[in-house]
């Protein structure tokens, strides 16, 4: 079937830099697409969305690109906190529901 | 509810035993997802319901899995004759009905924890 993955399972940013977590999907029918943040022992929590009509969406400190023509989506945090640690997911949307790709554990040194 | 709300959140059994997970979803929300994730992973689909009824139960991995709802709200999942690879945390999920159902936000419960011994 299709599948949704990243390439780095971990990503380990000093406070304050920018961070970058890339998701690489398959199926270029795929119309939307969410990130998911899960901090440890919680359930994930939406991040932000960015229909296929959309190149970027920005939201508080967090950017989404959509690049179609390769299939790449990236989340952008802007001066990520301790706060930020986390695995995040992207998800892409069948019908009926998500798949999810494995996750980027983010790790933030203060 | 504030939010969905899953019980019990942590489960330890013994292999062969039944054991059921529960899910309060947010008050109001007509679809309701069941995810499984394994240590590690991400999350992998398991059932989803539009107010009572499944329309979509095709990630249950084996017949020793089912789900049911009622009342167009709370929602049981059900493991029978539980087996170490069953270990996993379990999630609900529950998002609103607009459209095509996927593109709602779902918003995601604590989950269960389940160890099978």
């Amino acid at each position: 079937g299709e599948s949704v993955g990243l390439h780095l399972p971990t990503l380990s940013v000093q406070e304050g830099d920018n961070s970058i977590i890339n998701c690489a999907y398959s199926n270029s029918a795929s119309d939307y697409f969410i990130w998911y943040k899960q901090e440890s022992g919680k359930g994930p929590q939406f991040i932000i969305d960015i229909r296929s009509n959309m190149d970027k969406r920005q939201g508080q400190r967090v950017t989404v690109l959509l690049n179609k023509t390769v299939k790449h989506l990236s989340l952008q945090i802007a001066a990520t906190q301790p706060g930020d640690s986390a695995v995040y997911f992207c998800a892409e949307a069948g019908y009926s529901t998500l798949t999810f790709g494995k996750g980027t554990m983010l790790l933030v040194s203060p | 509810g504030a939010g969905v709300s899953q019980s019990p959140s942590n489960k330890v059994t013994e292999k062969g035993k039944d054991v059921e997970l529960r899910c309060d979803p947010i008050s109001g929300h007509t679809a309701l997802y069941w995810y499984r994730q394994s240590l590690g992973q991400g999350l992998e689909f398991l059932i989803y319901f539009q107010g009572n009824s499944a329309p979509d139960k095709s990630g249950l991995p084996s017949d020793r899995f089912s789900a049911e709802r009622t009342g167009g709200s709370v929602s049981t999942l059900t493991i029978q004759r539980t087996q170490q690879e069953d270990s996993a945390v379990y999630l609900c999920a529950s998002s609103q009905d607009r459209g095509r159902i996927a593109k709602n936000i779902q918003y995601f419960g604590a989950g269960t924890r389940l160890s099978v011994l």
